[in-house]
């Protein structure tokens, strides 16, 4: 699996847009990028995945640079519910049983 | 709410003692993955079930076992605890093995 890099902690003002960036420069062609999200000690919540196109859903966006080196997740309108650890995984999509490896993720503050 | 559930929320055991930590899957997922997480090694990937047979093994201790049952509900015995094992266990679904995995709200397992 691709190993991540992303920024240990990030701070963003209420209703503000949070962009959290990711780097995964060894990712290969048969990995989607997936971001998943902890808030405090609660199971991890999927946000969203995407392979070389941009996606969005009702949660955030996902920017893929077109080298597939970096993404950026973007939460557009941050409240303080969205304070959590974000993680960033890269995994294959073409092997079967592959789990998740989860690395330290950013941990995004949310403040008023 | 994923739609996974986990039973107890919380246990409390001594050192040298077995408990059994219960996943109920999503609706139509086959595929059921184990998670621990711990303080100091973060969230790491123990085994992984599909449609009753074992797909995939992280780091899982001897000590540790799980299977899943006919009607897709997945268990995580833990024996001879000790200290260390104390953690979060995270169960996660997804519907295939490739597809999305949505996770639990967890077991926080306490040795004393």
């Amino acid at each position: 699996d691709a190993k991540t890099t992303q920024p240990t902690s990030m701070d963003c003002a209420e209703g503000r847009a949070a962009n959290l960036p990711c780097n995964h420069s060894t990712i290969s062609g048969n990995e989607y990028v997936y971001w998943y999200r902890q808030i405090h000690s609660q199971g991890p919540q999927y946000i969203i995945h995407g392979l070389k196109n941009n996606e969005t859903n009702e949660m955030a966006s996902l920017i893929i640079t077109e080298d597939r080196k970096s993404s950026t997740l973007i939460l557009p309108h941050a409240t303080l519910r969205d304070t959590a650890v974000y993680y960033c995984i890269g995994r294959p999509f073409n092997q079967a049983g592959t789990a998740l490896i989860f690395g330290k993720g950013t941990t995004l503050s949310v403040s008023s | 709410d994923s739609g996974v559930t986990q039973t107890p929320k919380h246990l409390i055991t001594a050192t040298g003692q077995r408990v059994t930590l219960r996943c109920s899957p999503r609706s139509g997922d086959l595929s059921v993955y184990w998670y621990q997480q711990s303080l100091d090694q973060g969230l790491q990937f123990l085994i992984q079930y599909y449609n009753g047979e074992e797909r995939a093994k992280g780091n899982i201790l001897e000590r540790f076992s799980a299977q899943q049952f006919p009607d897709l509900h997945s268990e995580l015995n833990l024996s001879s605890l000790e200290l260390g094992d104390s953690a979060l266990y995270f169960c996660a679904s997804s519907e295939t093995l490739q597809e999305t995995q949505y996770f639990g709200p967890g077991t926080r397992l306490l040795v004393l």
